[in-house]
């Protein structure tokens, strides 16, 4: 059985703080981790797509690291505006046993308060 | 605008019935995803096509149906519809086979009454 799992569910946070979430997933069998960040009304877009393990990427005050052998991959967000309000999605790959399948975790709901 | 185009963005219908929803790609995309939203539920992977092959298969009921046609795009056909069927269908693309960076639609949502 593939679990994606993040946390926190939900983190509300205030204009300026920096946060991180967690993205758990199997330690076996990795192809891919994706992070989406999907906006109320409208449809996930790709962050990062992260496939080697100790990879770093960053897009703006957005950045994500990746440890594959020990299956999690953090983001973070420094100095949180009121626009990263999103849920934001991790999505594992793996081969072998998982098939060719991107499974979502369920997300963890940013709210930023300015 | 991420390229995927989805039809219909709402659908309203009937317990028992069919639809079907469509799916048309970015340009050069050959691989097409679908998946299901339902409420509480995250994005739940239902099947992959590429170049018009079954690639992968996810949570897909037996009542629901998909393909990809030679021009790409792609259908998923829900039958005998139940109440529980009611969710948001996203359809993704991505241009390799092996779940490079997906593009979402906006998605088709279907109420069942």
């Amino acid at each position: 059985i593939l679990n994606v799992e993040q946390s926190p569910q939900s983190l509300h946070v205030q204009e300026g703080d920096s946060t991180n979430f967690t993205c758990s997933f199997p330690s076996s069998n990795f192809y891919a981790l994706h992070w989406y960040r999907w906006e109320t009304a409208k449809s996930p877009e790709a962050l990062f797509v992260m496939t080697l393990n100790g990879d770093e990427k960053k897009k703006g005050r957005i950045s994500a690291t990746l440890n594959t052998k020990e299956g999690y991959s953090y983001l973070y967000i420094k100095g949180s505006q009121p626009e990263d309000s999103a849920t934001y999605l991790c999505a594992f790959s793996g081969t072998m046993e998982y098939g060719n399948k991107l499974v979502f975790g369920a997300g963890t709901i940013l709210r930023v308060k300015s | 605008d991420s390229g995927v185009t989805q039809t219909p963005k709402h659908l309203i219908t009937a317990t028992g019935q069919r639809v079907t929803l469509r799916c048309s790609p970015r340009s050069g995309d050959l691989s097409v995803y679908w998946y299901q939203q339902s409420l509480d539920q995250g994005l739940q992977f239902l099947i992959q096509y590429y170049n018009g092959e079954e690639r992968a298969k996810g949570n897909i009921l037996e009542r629901f149906s998909a393909q990809q046609f030679p021009d790409l795009h792609s259908e998923l056909n829900l039958s005998s519809l139940e109440l529980g069927d009611s969710a948001l269908y996203f359809c993704a693309s991505s241009v390799s086979p092996d779940f490079g960076e997906l593009f979402f639609g906006e998605g088709s949502r279907l109420t069942v009454l």
